[in-house]
């Protein structure tokens, strides 16, 4: 199933600067889109989620863009921490239906 | 904050064998998703629960899979008849009724079929 996929398997950033992760989808009829952040041996943690008549929600350090011509939204971090490194998954589901997940991108934030 | 619980974190079992994995979802939460995640895939849905009854199920949730909501707490999955290729992560999750209302995930069974 590839309708959400994240092409980059990982992104290493310096702390204090900006993280920005990835995600294309090809199904336009997603209406609703999410990023969790997992840690090992833990499930994923939600984050921050847009609906598709937004194009930009925004919650503390975390910003997610919404480019629905290109199928195509990001998560934004600013400032970036080292508590920040972990796997994270972008999703995207239909009327409250099932999600789709990405493949998922592991940032390493650097002291 | 509330969170999914799930029991246990790790289910070591013979192939054929049945196999109950439990969650305890988020109090207020009306629905419930069962999803899996085999070792360097992605996360896959299997099933949704709501009302007390399957709402949508995956290709992989066959006649070996079941779920039940057996009290006002409890969630859980059945295997009947468990295959090597069952192992994998076992995520439980919930969310509110309404629009917009995140999925609230469980920190994972690890399912070993030997």
């Amino acid at each position: 199933d590839q309708q959400v996929k994240q092409n980059s398997p990982s992104l290493s950033v310096q702390e204090g600067r900006i993280s920005i992760l990835n995600c294309d989808y090809t199904n336009s009829m997603f209406d609703y889109f999410l990023w969790y952040k997992k840690y090992p041996a833990e499930g994923p943690t939600f984050l921050i989620s847009i609906s598709s008549i937004k194009d930009k929600n925004e919650d503390g350090r975390f910003t997610v863009f919404l480019n629905k011509s290109a199928k195509h939204l990001s998560l934004h971090i600013v400032p970036s921490q080292p508590g920040d490194s972990a796997v994270y998954f972008c999703a995207a589901s239909r009327s409250r239906g099932k999600l789709i997940f990405g493949q998922g991108t592991e940032l390493s934030v650097k002291p | 904050e509330p969170e999914v619980t799930q029991t246990p974190s790790h289910q070591v079992t013979q192939m054929g064998q049945e196999v109950i994995l439990r969650c305890v979802p988020i109090s207020n939460h009306l629905y419930f998703y069962w999803y899996r995640q085999i070792l360097g895939q992605k996360v896959e849905f299997l099933v949704s629960f709501y009302n007390n009854e399957i709402s949508e199920k995956s290709e992989i949730f066959d006649d070996q899979f079941s779920v039940e909501r057996p009290d006002g707490s409890n969630f859980t999955l059945k295997i009947r008849s468990t295959k090597l290729e069952d192992s994998a992560m076992y995520f439980c999750a919930s969310s509110e009724q309404g629009q917009g209302q995140p999925q609230h995930f469980g920190d994972g069974t690890r399912l070993s079929i030997l």
